[in-house]
């Protein structure tokens, strides 16, 4: 079990939003940046957030990511059929000198 | 682009060894830290490994450390997980990811690691 608590699962509508939690504790999130993926299985997973709530080049505004102490927000609006994948949190904890994922969730766009 | 195509992944009993490799190309590669990351079947996402830029770092988790050994070929744009007494429980696809603002900015496809008696 992941330190860095994520749902298992999350669904909602094509348009509609989503959001997608990430819970930790002051040691691992609440003192690090917050990294935000999204994997379909059998490819290459890809940076959607990084620094809490920065979009690399290329990823829509549609993604949008915040942190508010101990826990981080991953949310997606205007939903496609296409965003269904696993998403995952993840940190670079410094004082441990280790990466962290949460423990993924899976996006249904129903 | 940003390429990473890891290799030498394969069926290998319990005990045994397996050198993984990552061809990156269309960054410059000895300036970038990198990593190691795995998912088994089935289960998300699990950090192995990470080495700065230089190479002079080497971070590994609890669960490979000892086994595993992270190391990088600028010369070749290169980076290596060697991987000695592997456990059926070392079974998954093993991704590398190029590391600039994230823990994992680019990755590669993954490599299947079997370990399998």
């Amino acid at each position: 079990q992941s330190v860095l608590t994520q749902p298992p699962s999350v669904s909602a509508a094509p348009g509609q939003k989503v959001t997608i939690s990430c819970s930790g504790s002051s040691s691992n999130i609440g003192n690090n940046y917050v990294s935000w993926y999204q994997h379909l299985p059998g490819t290459a997973p890809k940076l959607l957030i990084y620094d809490n709530n920065k979009r690399p080049s290329g990823i829509p505004d549609r993604f949008s990511g915040s942190k508010s102490g101990t826990s981080a927000t991953l949310g997606i609006t205007g939903l496609q059929t296409g965003d269904e994948a696993d998403f995952y949190c993840g940190i670079w904890d410094s004082s441990l000198s280790a990466g962290v994922f949460g423990g993924g969730t899976k996006l249904t766009v129903l | 682009q940003v390429q990473l195509v890891e290799s030498g992944g394969g069926v290998v009993q319990p005990g045994r060894s397996l050198r993984l490799s990552c061809a990156a190309s269309g960054f410059t590669f000895r300036s970038y830290a990198m990593h190691w990351v795995r998912q088994a079947p089935g289960k998300g996402l699990e950090w192995v490994a990470a080495i700065s830029y230089d190479g002079r770092n080497k971070y590994h988790a609890d669960s490979v450390k000892g086994r595993f050994t992270i190391s990088r070929d600028d010369s070749k744009n290169t980076l290596h997980l060697q991987m000695n007494s592997l456990r059926t429980e070392d079974t998954a696809v093993y991704f590398c990811a190029s590391a600039g603002i994230a823990v994992g900015d680019y990755w590669g496809q993954g490599t299947l690691v079997t370990v399998s008696s």
